[in-house]
């Protein structure tokens, strides 16, 4: 079954960092893989997908990267901003299969 | 361009009590999706469907009932509602071009049964 794990659950950091969420799947036979941002009390919004035969993406400031033989995903954020203060989630979807198995987050907090 | 809109945004329900979460999308989207969210969690299938007409089991789908009459509608049933569906109750929708399948999800209801 598979099962993905995001660690640490909640990150503070101070404006201006960089730094990496990370994301881990105990399967590695997945067709994507997704990060999604969501802000409280709002739904979610996709920030990069990555196919299986990809190895990252890049969106401004954001980079995914997806290692399947290891079964790990990172996110890194550059130059992290008070508005990137967020949660962050990680979702697969396994090899033919319409569902999304989600991680349950990491929280970010950026510090003006 | 509205998106994927969800009503209601907040519902309290009493034990027992009966409802149903309405969810929209004006994408033409093909894909159709409901998920819950408990707290510090992430989200769990509770429904899909691939078109009109046609919906399948998730992974937690007890106590829930859907139906898929158009390609816009969706709408979630709670039938003899019970404390253990308290929860935020999101929609999405996506529509599978090739290998993008990227989901949009709605703002979410949030439900507490009492």
């Amino acid at each position: 079954k598979q099962e993905v794990t995001q660690i640490p659950a909640a990150l503070s950091v101070p404006e201006g960092e960089n730094l990496v969420l990370n994301c881990s799947f105990t399967d590695s036979a997945i067709y994507n893989l997704q990060w999604f941002r969501q802000d409280p009390g709002k739904g979610l919004t996709s920030l990069l997908l990555i196919q299986s035969s990809q190895r990252e993406q890049t969106s401004g400031r954001l980079n995914a990267s997806l290692d399947k033989s290891s079964g790990r995903s990172t996110l890194y954020i550059a130059a992290s901003q008070p508005g990137d203060s967020a949660t962050y989630l990680c979702a697969v979807r396994p090899d033919s299969s319409y569902k999304l198995i989600f991680g349950s987050g990491t929280r970010l907090l950026v510090r003006p | 361009n509205a998106g994927v809109t969800q009503t209601p945004k907040f519902r309290i329900l009493k034990i027992g009590q009966s409802m149903t979460l309405q969810c929209t999308q004006d994408m033409n989207h093909n894909y159709m999706y409901w998920y819950r969210q408990d707290p510090g969690m992430g989200l769990k299938l509770i429904y899909y469907s691939v078109g009109a007409g046609i919906t399948d089991k998730g992974e937690v789908p007890n106590g829930y009932n859907v139906s898929r009459s158009t390609t816009e509608d969706f709408p979630l049933r709670l039938e003899l509602a019970a404390p253990s569906q308290t929860s935020v109750y999101f929609c999405a929708s996506s529509y599978r071009t090739g290998l993008r399948d990227t989901q949009y999800f709605g703002p979410g209801t949030r439900l507490t049964v009492l």
